[in-house]
Parts: structure tokens; C-alpha cells; sequence
């Protein structure tokens, strides 16, 4: 079945960097778009970023463009994503998701989830 | 970036209907699937509908999904006391080029 499993939070100063891992198993890595979605603690999901299959595209929220960068490595079943200039409200619960769509062009939405990994943002 | 916008809210009684709106706009719903999910507390959310109206092996028939125009809802039908959790709807925004969330709204069984 299909595993996803986030590796790579921590506490982090504002202003700092950390790059958050994803492995992931039970399907066709290489033929799924992936997303970073998070969600800040008591509040709601907030989409982050998406990445095409075969890692071509990317998109990224207004929120994190230029700060975040997702990437993927199809040989080792693991997708990234690298986060500078950290700020106090990147503090979430962060979520790595196999899109929904087999060799999709651009991202539809999210299906299987992993369990999450906590980013602390403080001083 | 939360520009679906569902009742913050909703509840009911064991085997009750309780109905959940997801409202958006032309360059979300009203041109891309809507999706929705179920976030039980302390777990990852799950995926509930898919394509509009299309349930995932294994998800009950007493959820049901509907979209007409810019707007979409939820149904749970026979409502039961593991149904309380968070729900959120999404939906690709072609503006954006990004995915959107919506508000969410908690369901509480009395």
C-alpha cells in the first residue's frame, strides 16, 4: 500500500533553513505529481508546493515563492523541500501527498497523505 | 491563501443529514474538479471525494459530493458519532496555478 514518510523537522531560528524529506513506497513514484501542503497549529490546510512527476514543473504558493524549493529524486523514491529564510508563521505541521493523477501534466489534488513533520520557528 | 470559503461549523444528531457548502469562484471550482477531505484529530486528512462525486474504495455511501457552478457541498448522510472531525474542500485555481483549501468546517455529533 502506499507509504508516504516525512523525515526532517526540527526547531529553527527565524531567518534560518531546513529541508524536509519525503519517502515515499507502494506505487510508481516516478509516474505521480507530489505536494507539500501544511497546516500551522488549530488552524486550517494550506497548500505549499507541487511538482510534476518528472520534476519539469513546479508551483509554488504565493506565500513561500522564493523562499521554498521542492524537488524530487525518481531513483530514490524521495521528494524535498527546502525552506530559507524561515519565519515564525512557517510553523506547522508539514505534509508530503501523492497527487491524485497518473502522469498529470499539473497537479490535481492530493490523495494519499503522509503522517507529517512539525517545523518550529522561534527564537 | 484559503479561497474557498465553507461555514466554519456544522452538527447533528446520530443518523441526522448534515450538508457542508464549499463556495469559490470561476477559476476554481467553476472550472476544476472538487475534491474533499475528512481530518480526524491529531491524523492526516483523508481523501472522501474526489472528481466532484466519486467516493475512494472503502469510503462509506453515506458520504456523497455535488458541484453546480462556483459552489460544491458535502452530504453525510445517517450521520455517526466517528464522523466528527474537520472536513475541507479543494480545488486546483487556474489563476493561482496552485491548489486551494478550503476554510474547514468541524462536525460535531450531539
Amino acid at each position: 500500500q502506499v507509504q508516504l514518510v516525512e523525515s526532517g523537522g526540527g526547531v529553527v531560528q527565524p531567518g534560518g533553513s531546513l529541508r524536509l524529506s519525503c519517502a515515499a513506497s507502494g506505487f510508481t513514484f516516478s509516474s505521480y505529481g507530489m505536494h507539500w501542503v501544511r497546516q500551522a497549529p488549530g488552524k486550517g490546510l494550506e497548500w505549499v508546493a507541487f511538482i510534476r512527476y518528472d520534476g519539469s514543473n513546479k508551483y509554488y504558493a504565493d506565500s513561500v515563492k522564493g523562499r521554498f524549493t521542492i524537488s524530487r529524486d525518481n531513483s530514490k523514491n524521495t521528494l524535498y523541500l527546502q525552506m530559507n529564510s524561515l519565519r515564525a508563521e512557517d510553523t506547522a505541521v508539514y505534509y508530503c501527498a501523492k497527487d491524485l493523477s497518473r502522469l498529470a501534466a499539473a497537479g490535481q489534488a492530493p490523495d494519499y497523505w503522509g503522517q507529517g513533520t512539525l517545523v518550529t520557528v522561534s527564537s | 491563501q484559503s479561497v474557498l470559503t465553507q461555514p466554519p461549523s456544522a452538527s447533528g444528531t446520530p443518523g441526522q443529514r448534515v450538508t457542508i457548502s464549499c463556495s469559490g469562484s470561476s477559476s476554481n471550482i467553476g472550472s476544476n474538479y472538487v475534491y474533499w477531505y475528512q481530518q480526524l484529530p491529531g491524523t492526516a486528512p483523508k481523501l472522501l471525494i474526489y472528481r466532484n462525486n466519486q467516493r475512494p474504495s472503502g469510503v462509506p455511501d453515506r458520504f456523497s459530493g455535488s458541484k453546480s457552478g462556483t459552489s460544491a457541498s458535502l452530504a453525510i448522510s445517517g450521520l455517526r458519532s466517528e464522523d466528527e472531525a474537520d472536513y475541507y474542500c479543494a480545488a486546483w485555481d487556474d489563476s493561482l496555478s496552485g491548489e486551494v483549501f478550503g476554510t474547514g468546517t468541524k462536525v460535531t455529533v450531539l
